[in-house]
């Protein structure tokens, strides 16, 4: 069955650390992987999205994501984050159905 | 504001009561996703709509779900005879045909049964 797992529930931070969240999916076809992030009292948002092409992906606010496609890995980084990058994160792969499967997300806190 | 918009954003309800929600997609989305989510998990998928056509339905989806867009704009999503169970968060998104799952969340409604 198609599937999304991320590895941390919960990270802190400082402000300015280097951040990485770790996702994997498992199927063996062909992928199209997201990332959704979700701001205290706001709706999911997409962060970025990988389809085909390039595997280093730039998205919004400085976030970046590898595809991975050997260790089925699609891992969301941001080599410096802030205060305002304090929110749930969610992977997500685009299933057979058209719809997304989700990952139970991570919340990051980021400290002042 | 052109987004995806739902009503109510809250809703209580005492269990064995009907209850109905609404999404408003963007206008030009032919494409409209109900997901459910609980706390602790992502967004669960239900059921998703091109344009009037319910295309697929999750085995999430029970009996007592029901789903409609009638005329492939707005959707409404009832639930019949609340179970506290189905307490959770329910989401709404859309996309563009072929968008390649690029989907637009609303702020989702958030059922308590009580």
């Amino acid at each position: 069955a198609q599937s999304v797992s991320q590895h941390n529930h919960h990270v802190i931070l400082s402000e300015a650390a280097s951040l990485e969240l770790g996702c994997n999916y498992s199927y063996g076809g062909t992928v199209n992987l997201f990332w959704y992030v979700q701001y205290p009292g706001q709706h999911l948002q997409l962060l970025l999205k990988y389809f085909s092409g390039d595997p280093l992906v730039k998205g919004i606010k400085g976030f970046e994501a590898e595809f991975i496609k050997s260790k089925f890995s699609f891992n969301l980084r941001k080599p410096s984050v802030q205060w305002s990058d304090t929110a749930e994160y969610f992977c997500a792969f685009g299933g057979s159905q058209g719809n997304l499967i989700f990952g139970k997300g991570t919340k990051l806190s980021v400290k002042p | 504001d052109t987004g995806v918009s739902q009503d109510p954003r809250h809703k209580i309800t005492k269990r064995g009561q009907n209850v109905t929600f609404r999404c408003d997609p963007i206008s030009e989305h032919n494409r409209l996703y109900w997901y459910r989510q609980t706390l602790g998990q992502g967004p669960e998928f239900l059921t998703y709509f091109q344009n009037e056509a319910q295309l697929e339905k999750s085995r999430l989806l029970s009996d007592r779900f029901s789903a409609e867009r009638p005329k492939g704009s707005f959707s409404t999503l009832e639930i019949q005879r609340t179970e506290q169970g189905d307490s959770a968060m329910y989401l709404c998104a859309s996309s563009l045909d072929g968008g390649l799952h690029e989907q637009y969340f609303g702020p989702g409604t958030r059922l308590t049964v009580t």
